[in-house]
């Protein structure tokens, strides 16, 4: 079953707009990671947050995460055409393996 | 450094039929994932080894699948008979830390698998 459902499911912007979406989990986590797929590159890794940190930067991403609510939330600044992909969140539900959710569908457009 | 290498990248088969995918994992990676993902979905753990050891394998429909990672490296999956909800893609994946999923997984290209 998935453990993550993102939100929303799909989301259309223009290029220099910031993107936000939102994943929601049910048990207790160890850490989130954030993943994207396209049909160019595959799944790739794009961040990983730990249960006991609230906010993390990597370029133009910033993730935060609330594990009262057990939320968590990517934001993408300043898009760009290549950012259109899918994004997943994936957490550890403390074991040592991966559930990840549905997934965001972001489409930039130039 | 090389990644994760899959093959073959697409396979069509009939219902009933076998196949087989391959996987290499990152050098010295020591876990090693496969996941199906169905059309829309996230990817979902079928089964995952630690060297050649099987640590998880409660998600893979054992009475069609099965999967070995002989020499603790390189890892087969095989379907046998395949049915049409096995169409998907099947990504491998590994990563260097033996326990508790710190570090990111490295994911190969996935096989396009249709099943008619």
């Amino acid at each position: 079953s998935q453990q993550g459902e993102e939100d929303p499911q799909a989301l259309s912007i223009q290029e220099g707009e910031n993107a936000t979406m939102n994943c929601s989990y049910k048990t207790s986590i160890n850490n989130l990671q954030w993943y994207r797929q396209n049909s160019g590159r595959g799944l790739v890794h794009l961040i990983l947050i730990r249960s006991n940190e609230r906010e993390k930067h990597s370029g133009r991403l910033r993730v935060t995460l609330d594990t009262s609510k057990k939320s968590s939330s990517l934001l993408i600044t300043a898009s760009r055409a290549a950012d259109t992909a899918s994004y997943f969140c994936a957490t550890d539900g403390n074991t040592d393996k991966l559930i990840f959710g549905t997934g965001t569908r972001l489409q930039v457009f130039p | 450094e090389a990644g994760v290498a899959q093959s073959p990248r697409y396979k069509i088969i009939e219902k009933r039929q076998s196949v087989a995918f391959w996987c290499n994992p990152i050098s010295g990676h020591a876990t090693l994932y496969w996941y199906q993902q169905i059309l829309g979905q996230g990817p979902k753990l079928l089964i995952q080894f630690q060297n050649n050891g099987v640590v998880d394998d409660s998600q893979l429909p054992k009475d069609r699948f099965s999967a070995e990672r002989l020499k603790g490296v390189d890892s087969t999956l095989k379907i046998q008979p395949a049915k049409l909800e096995d169409s998907a893609v099947y990504l491998c994946a590994s990563s260097p830390l033996l326990l508790r999923s710190y570090n990111e997984q490295f994911f190969g290209p996935g096989t396009r698998l249709t099943v008619l």
